[in-house]
This record gives C-alpha cells, structure tokens and sequence, in this order.
C-alpha cells in the first residue's frame, strides 16, 4: 500500500482563492511527522509546513495551514489568498518514528496553477 | 548559513560510464538522504544514513547503485554502469536529528545518460 496518496494530479486556483490539496497517509506507527513541501519550476524543494501525530492543533503557517484529520488519515494543505508565485508542485510527505533519521515518504505531488 | 550543496549541478554521461554525485550536508546534520525525481515524477527515496548507524539502503534500484558518507558529513552517490533509465535529477537532503522537523534539500544533480 502508498504510504503516502495524493489523489489530484493538477488543480487550478483563481488568483486571491483559497484551494485544498488533498492528501491521505497510511501507517501503523503512533508517531510520526506530517511535511508538505513546494516545487517551484527552478526546482528546489522549499518547506512549508509541518504536522506532528500528536499534535493537538492544525498547524499553520503564513497562509498555509494543514488540516490534519488523524482518524480519516488526512493531512490537506490549505492555502489562503492564493498568489500567482504559489504556482509549482506540492509534495505531501511523511517520516514514521519519533525522531528525524526515519525515512521520509513522498507523494506523487500536486500540480498547482493559479490563474490570475 | 550554508545549505545542502551538491555537485555537479549537470552531469552528462554516456550509457555504461560509471559516475559519482556529491552531497555536502548542513554542518551538524546526523541524518543524510539520497532521492530521486525522475522528470515530472514525485521523489524516489535511495538510501539514508543516520549517525554511525548502518545506511537504510532499502530503496536502492539495482547494486549499480552504492552510496557512502564519509566522517559522518559528506556522502557520494555512485552509479556504475550507468543506463538511459537513470537519466533523472538525484536530490540529497538533510536533518539534524533534533528538532526532527524538516528536511533541509540541496539543488540536485540533473543526470543526463546518452
């Protein structure tokens, strides 16, 4: 089984909405971290985000937050106000194990594009 | 402060030639990781190594594939006998083992095999 499911190749924002990108995880572990990273064109991998399993509050950051649905083993990145530099492939992806040397599993990505 | 760095930033090589990638890690980092994203593919995890332990090797395609990390800092990544198929972009990456939050990606190495 994906250990991480991203089920939307490519989605289409307008210019100043918000837009979901969906992601569901699988694993048995009780501890483990929750990353969604960024893909721009130029390729680099950015950070944006990060949920821990026992994380009582969805995590937020600037205009991105994570709603993390931990019965239903979803984790979807929410980005308010969308920007037309938001453009780019979104990867969710996560570490099983407490502490960080665990290895990392990444989804497919979504390929976002705002439209202004 | 500096980053993941890797080089070469473009290698291009002929089918059967062996090659070797570099990663250098963000100082202190423990923990090592080898991806690969083939062109508008997600990453493909490679190999990590974590401190002095033994390397997770479990994602390596073919033992053409090898990886070391040398004084716990820099890795290579050695391809022998490269093929057409492993034309990709290898992506290292860091993380230091507390806060265990984020990894910390370098650039990539775009591999081009002729």
């Amino acid at each position: 089984a994906q250990k991480i499911t991203q089920t939307q190749p490519g989605m289409f924002v307008q210019e100043k909405e918000a837009v979901t990108l969906d992601c569901t995880y699988d694993t048995s572990d009780p501890s483990y971290g929750l990353f969604w990273y960024k893909q721009p064109s130029s390729g680099e991998m950015i950070f944006l985000i990060y949920q821990g399993s026992y994380d009582q509050q969805n995590a937020t950051e600037g205009r991105y937050s994570l709603n993390f649905q931990k019965a239903r083993k979803s984790a979807n990145l929410v980005i308010s106000a969308s920007q037309l530099g938001d453009s780019a492939m979104y990867f969710c992806a996560m570490r099983e194990g407490p502490v960080a040397g665990n290895q990392f599993y990444f989804g497919t990505g979504t390929s976002l594009t705002v439209i202004p | 402060g500096a980053g993941v760095s890797q080089s070469p930033s473009n290698k291009v090589t002929e089918k059967g030639k062996d090659v070797e990638l570099r990663c250098d890690p963000i100082s202190g980092h423990t923990a090592l990781y080898w991806y690969r994203q083939s062109l508008g593919q997600g990453l493909e995890f490679l190999i990590y190594f974590q401190g002095n332990s033994a390397p997770d090797k479990s994602g390596l395609p073919s033992d053409r594939f090898s990886a070391e990390r040398t004084g716990g800092s820099v890795s290579t990544l050695t391809i022998q006998r490269t093929q057409q198929e492993d034309s990709a972009v290898y992506l290292c990456a860091s993380s230091p083992t507390l806060p265990a939050y984020e990894q910390y990606f370098g650039p990539g190495t775009r591999l081009t095999v002729t």
